[in-house]
Protein backbone atom coordinates (compact mmCIF):
# COMPACT_ATOMS: atom_id res chain seq x y z
CA UNK A 1 0.00 0.00 0.00
CA UNK A 2 1.33 3.52 -0.59
CA UNK A 3 2.38 5.67 1.91
CA UNK A 4 2.88 9.15 3.32
CA UNK A 5 6.75 9.05 4.43
CA UNK A 6 8.18 12.43 6.53
CA UNK A 7 11.85 13.06 7.10
CA UNK A 8 13.37 13.41 9.03
CA UNK A 9 12.23 10.99 12.08
CA UNK A 10 13.70 13.36 14.33
CA UNK A 11 14.67 16.71 14.71
CA UNK A 12 16.60 19.10 17.23
CA UNK A 13 17.04 22.49 17.50
CA UNK A 14 17.53 25.55 19.68
CA UNK A 15 15.09 27.97 20.37
CA UNK A 16 14.75 30.19 17.61
CA UNK A 17 16.09 28.39 15.11
CA UNK A 18 14.05 27.95 12.24
CA UNK A 19 12.97 24.14 10.79
CA UNK A 20 11.45 22.48 7.89
CA UNK A 21 9.67 19.49 8.20
CA UNK A 22 9.55 17.35 5.12
CA UNK A 23 6.61 15.49 3.90
CA UNK A 24 5.86 13.27 0.59
CA UNK A 25 2.71 12.80 -0.14
CA UNK A 26 0.54 9.97 -1.72
CA UNK A 27 1.28 10.67 -5.16
CA UNK A 28 -2.20 10.62 -6.59
CA UNK A 29 -3.70 12.88 -3.50
CA UNK A 30 -5.04 16.16 -3.37
CA UNK A 31 -5.69 17.34 -0.67
CA UNK A 32 -2.69 17.70 2.43
CA UNK A 33 -2.53 18.21 5.78
CA UNK A 34 -0.43 19.44 9.23
CA UNK A 35 -1.43 17.94 12.47
CA UNK A 36 0.57 17.96 15.31
CA UNK A 37 0.61 15.95 18.56
CA UNK A 38 2.03 17.10 22.00
CA UNK A 39 3.50 13.99 24.30
CA UNK A 40 0.31 12.79 25.45
CA UNK A 41 -2.31 14.67 24.09
CA UNK A 42 -4.84 15.05 21.21
CA UNK A 43 -3.83 15.36 18.35
CA UNK A 44 -4.53 18.93 16.70
CA UNK A 45 -5.48 20.30 13.16
CA UNK A 46 -2.75 23.04 11.90
CA UNK A 47 -3.18 23.68 8.12
CA UNK A 48 -4.68 21.69 5.04
CA UNK A 49 -3.68 22.39 1.67
CA UNK A 50 -5.26 22.25 -1.75
CA UNK A 51 -4.81 22.99 -5.35
CA UNK A 52 -1.93 25.20 -3.84
CA UNK A 53 -3.22 27.20 -1.48
CA UNK A 54 -4.11 27.09 2.39
CA UNK A 55 -7.77 25.99 2.17
CA UNK A 56 -8.27 25.61 6.03
CA UNK A 57 -5.94 26.92 9.46
CA UNK A 58 -6.49 26.50 12.77
CA UNK A 59 -5.47 29.10 15.71
CA UNK A 60 -2.27 27.35 16.04
CA UNK A 61 -0.87 27.96 12.60
CA UNK A 62 -0.27 31.69 13.36
CA UNK A 63 2.20 33.68 11.49
CA UNK A 64 5.71 31.53 12.50
CA UNK A 65 4.23 28.52 10.29
CA UNK A 66 4.57 28.35 6.73
CA UNK A 67 3.39 25.38 4.09
CA UNK A 68 4.65 24.89 0.81
CA UNK A 69 4.56 23.03 -2.34
CA UNK A 70 7.66 23.38 -3.71
CA UNK A 71 7.47 20.81 -6.40
CA UNK A 72 5.13 17.55 -7.40
CA UNK A 73 5.55 15.80 -5.10
CA UNK A 74 6.97 17.64 -1.67
CA UNK A 75 4.98 19.17 1.17
CA UNK A 76 6.73 21.28 3.97
CA UNK A 77 6.19 23.21 7.18
CA UNK A 78 8.49 25.58 7.60
CA UNK A 79 8.84 26.57 11.40
CA UNK A 80 10.41 30.24 11.32
CA UNK A 81 11.54 30.88 15.10
CA UNK A 82 10.84 27.67 17.25
CA UNK A 83 9.98 28.02 20.59
CA UNK A 84 10.04 25.19 23.80
CA UNK A 85 6.30 25.04 22.96
CA UNK A 86 6.43 24.01 19.56
CA UNK A 87 7.94 20.57 20.51
CA UNK A 88 6.09 17.69 19.19
CA UNK A 89 5.10 15.37 16.75
CA UNK A 90 3.73 16.06 13.41
CA UNK A 91 2.15 14.45 11.39
CA UNK A 92 1.92 15.22 7.44
CA UNK A 93 -1.76 13.63 6.13
CA UNK A 94 -3.17 13.33 2.50
CA UNK A 95 -5.97 12.27 0.84
CA UNK A 96 -7.19 11.76 -2.72
CA UNK A 97 -10.01 13.97 -3.62
CA UNK A 98 -13.59 15.35 -2.97
CA UNK A 99 -15.05 12.32 -2.28
CA UNK A 100 -12.04 10.35 -0.35
CA UNK A 101 -12.26 11.54 3.39
CA UNK A 102 -9.58 8.75 4.08
CA UNK A 103 -6.59 10.46 5.57
CA UNK A 104 -3.29 8.49 5.19
CA UNK A 105 -0.95 9.65 8.17
CA UNK A 106 2.86 9.92 7.62
CA UNK A 107 4.86 8.52 10.50
CA UNK A 108 5.75 11.68 12.06
CA UNK A 109 8.69 14.05 12.60
CA UNK A 110 9.20 14.62 16.20
CA UNK A 111 10.68 18.04 16.80
CA UNK A 112 12.41 18.82 20.13
CA UNK A 113 13.17 22.44 20.50
CA UNK A 114 16.25 23.07 23.35
CA UNK B 1 -16.09 25.75 16.35
CA UNK B 2 -16.31 22.07 16.33
CA UNK B 3 -15.29 20.56 19.90
CA UNK B 4 -14.82 16.62 20.74
CA UNK B 5 -15.30 15.06 24.06
CA UNK B 6 -14.36 11.76 24.57
CA UNK B 7 -14.87 9.86 27.47
CA UNK B 8 -13.35 7.56 29.46
CA UNK B 9 -9.53 8.29 29.36
CA UNK B 10 -8.52 5.38 30.61
CA UNK B 11 -10.36 2.11 29.86
CA UNK B 12 -9.72 -1.32 31.39
CA UNK B 13 -10.97 -4.95 30.09
CA UNK B 14 -10.36 -8.39 30.33
CA UNK B 15 -9.55 -10.54 27.50
CA UNK B 16 -12.25 -11.47 25.58
CA UNK B 17 -14.78 -8.72 27.25
CA UNK B 18 -16.12 -5.96 25.11
CA UNK B 19 -14.98 -2.45 25.30
CA UNK B 20 -16.34 0.55 24.23
CA UNK B 21 -15.49 4.27 23.87
CA UNK B 22 -18.43 7.39 23.51
CA UNK B 23 -17.77 10.69 21.81
CA UNK B 24 -19.90 13.61 21.44
CA UNK B 25 -19.56 16.61 19.42
CA UNK B 26 -20.97 19.97 19.21
CA UNK B 27 -21.75 20.85 15.30
CA UNK B 28 -24.45 19.24 14.35
CA UNK B 29 -23.13 19.77 10.67
CA UNK B 30 -20.48 17.56 11.43
CA UNK B 31 -20.85 14.61 8.89
CA UNK B 32 -17.62 12.56 8.66
CA UNK B 33 -16.48 10.54 11.74
CA UNK B 34 -13.36 8.42 12.16
CA UNK B 35 -12.33 6.10 14.67
CA UNK B 36 -8.20 5.63 15.04
CA UNK B 37 -6.07 3.64 16.98
CA UNK B 38 -2.43 5.14 17.84
CA UNK B 39 0.37 2.84 19.42
CA UNK B 40 2.85 4.19 21.14
CA UNK B 41 5.70 6.18 19.23
CA UNK B 42 3.39 5.13 15.43
CA UNK B 43 1.28 7.20 13.65
CA UNK B 44 -2.78 7.22 14.02
CA UNK B 45 -4.11 4.17 11.91
CA UNK B 46 -7.34 4.45 10.66
CA UNK B 47 -9.84 1.60 11.58
CA UNK B 48 -13.51 2.27 10.95
CA UNK B 49 -15.33 5.34 10.04
CA UNK B 50 -18.74 6.44 9.42
CA UNK B 51 -20.51 9.26 7.72
CA UNK B 52 -23.56 11.05 9.02
CA UNK B 53 -26.11 9.94 6.85
CA UNK B 54 -25.68 6.29 8.56
CA UNK B 55 -26.77 4.93 12.10
CA UNK B 56 -24.10 2.02 12.45
CA UNK B 57 -21.25 0.09 10.64
CA UNK B 58 -19.40 -3.05 11.65
CA UNK B 59 -15.92 -4.65 10.32
CA UNK B 60 -15.54 -7.90 11.93
CA UNK B 61 -14.93 -6.87 15.78
CA UNK B 62 -15.19 -3.33 15.60
CA UNK B 63 -18.54 -1.28 15.00
CA UNK B 64 -19.32 2.54 15.59
CA UNK B 65 -22.97 4.07 15.93
CA UNK B 66 -23.88 7.19 15.24
CA UNK B 67 -27.01 9.22 17.40
CA UNK B 68 -27.20 12.61 15.10
CA UNK B 69 -30.20 13.84 17.23
CA UNK B 70 -27.87 13.23 20.59
CA UNK B 71 -24.34 13.74 18.55
CA UNK B 72 -23.07 11.23 20.24
CA UNK B 73 -21.09 8.58 18.39
CA UNK B 74 -19.41 5.08 19.73
CA UNK B 75 -16.75 2.78 19.15
CA UNK B 76 -17.89 -0.93 20.17
CA UNK B 77 -14.72 -3.51 20.31
CA UNK B 78 -15.88 -7.22 20.83
CA UNK B 79 -14.29 -10.04 22.13
CA UNK B 80 -10.76 -7.86 23.09
CA UNK B 81 -7.65 -9.18 22.43
CA UNK B 82 -3.80 -7.70 23.76
CA UNK B 83 -3.17 -6.44 20.15
CA UNK B 84 -6.27 -4.15 21.44
CA UNK B 85 -4.31 -2.57 23.38
CA UNK B 86 -3.52 1.13 22.22
CA UNK B 87 -4.97 4.51 22.45
CA UNK B 88 -8.35 5.12 20.58
CA UNK B 89 -9.09 8.53 18.86
CA UNK B 90 -12.56 9.57 17.83
CA UNK B 91 -12.70 12.51 15.25
CA UNK B 92 -15.02 14.77 13.68
CA UNK B 93 -15.35 16.31 10.42
CA UNK B 94 -17.40 19.15 8.74
CA UNK B 95 -17.78 20.24 4.85
CA UNK B 96 -15.59 18.55 2.00
CA UNK B 97 -12.11 19.63 3.64
CA UNK B 98 -12.63 17.32 6.22
CA UNK B 99 -10.50 18.98 8.37
CA UNK B 100 -10.56 16.96 11.23
CA UNK B 101 -11.05 17.63 15.02
CA UNK B 102 -10.43 15.17 17.63
CA UNK B 103 -10.88 13.98 21.12
CA UNK B 104 -8.94 13.50 23.71
CA UNK B 105 -8.34 10.30 22.87
CA UNK B 106 -9.07 6.81 25.32
CA UNK B 107 -6.01 4.64 26.30
CA UNK B 108 -7.22 1.06 26.07
CA UNK B 109 -5.62 -1.84 28.05
CA UNK B 110 -6.52 -5.47 27.91
CA UNK B 111 -5.84 -7.06 30.89
CA UNK B 112 -5.02 -11.20 30.29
Amino acid sequence: EPEVTQTPSHQVTQMGQEVILRCVPISNHLYFYWYRQILGQKVEFLVSFYNNEISEKSEIFDDQFSVERPDGSNFTLKIRSTKLEDSAMYFCASRPGPEGEKLFFGSGTQLSVL
Amino acid sequence: GENVEQHPSTLSVQEGDSAVIKCTYSDSASNYFPWYKQELGKRPQLIIDIRSNVGEKKDQRIAVTLNKTAKHFSLHITETQPEDSAVYFCAASIGSNYQLIWGAGTKLIIKP
